[in-house]
């Protein structure tokens, strides 16, 4: 069964750019997505087919895919931003889910 | 203003079942297709299953853990969508996520139904 592989922990000082990677066999063709979730919240699309970002979304979420990987940055990170992010991709009619990232602004 | 509303958790046995209800608003229901996602307590996001619209014959996709004993279903007259789980399992203790497709992402989510399976 397909997978997708993310970095359990990424770290950033406020105002800095994160990047959070999502890795699998061709994920550029696999309509990546990205989402966030805070503590005791539901999930939140922040990025769509890779790179589109949903209405509502702050422009500093950014998405990028190439080959096996696919990217979400946040540039000029905010205290806000703290949160735990989950990339998903779509193979063979189903979806996958990477087991998270949490992102801890410093 | 789009919502979605679970419904229907609760503790059930080894073996048991339960259906899970989503009753959605602010949207035309009918065109979307639409999804279940779970998350174990301190886990992250699992994929369930979907259920396509009636231009897509309502068919239906299942994860591998749950294929043979989990049944989405959806009435889109009254703009619900069940999950129908059998022979559940202590791994299918979650909080259970009605969610709205939107090119391959989900881009609506309710708050979510708990789930506990347990003797």
């Amino acid at each position: 069964s397909y997978e997708v592989t993310q970095p359990p922990s990424v770290s950033v000082s406020p105002g800095e750019t994160a990047s959070i990677t999502c890795s699998g066999d061709q994920l550029g063709g696999k309509h990546a997505c990205w989402y966030q979730q805070k503590p005791g919240q539901s999930p939140v699309l922040v990025i769509y087919q890779n790179t589109r970002r949903p209405s509502g979304i702050p422009e500093r979420f950014s998405g990028s895919s190439s080959g096996n990987t696919a990217t979400l940055t946040i540039s000029g990170t905010q205290a806000m931003d703290e949160a735990d992010y989950y990339c998903q991709a779509w193979d063979s009619s189903t979806f996958v889910f990477g087991s998270g990232t949490k992102v801890t602004v410093l | 203003e789009v919502q979605l509303v679970e419904s229907g958790g609760g503790l059930v046995q080894p073996g048991g079942s339960l259906r899970l209800s989503c009753a959605v608003s602010g949207f035309n229901f009918n065109i979307y297709f639409m999804d279940w996602v779970r998350q174990a307590p301190g886990k992250g996001l699992e994929w369930v299953g979907l259920s396509r619209n009636e231009e897509n014959s309502y068919n239906t996709e299942y994860a591998a853990s749950v294929r043979g004993r989990f049944t989405i279903s959806r009435d889109d007259s009254n703009n619900l969508m069940y999950l129908q789980m059998n022979s559940l399992q202590t791994e299918d203790t979650a909080v259970y996520f009605c969610t709205r497709e939107y090119f391959y992402g989900m881009d609506a989510w309710g708050r979510g139904t708990t789930v506990t399976v347990s003797s």
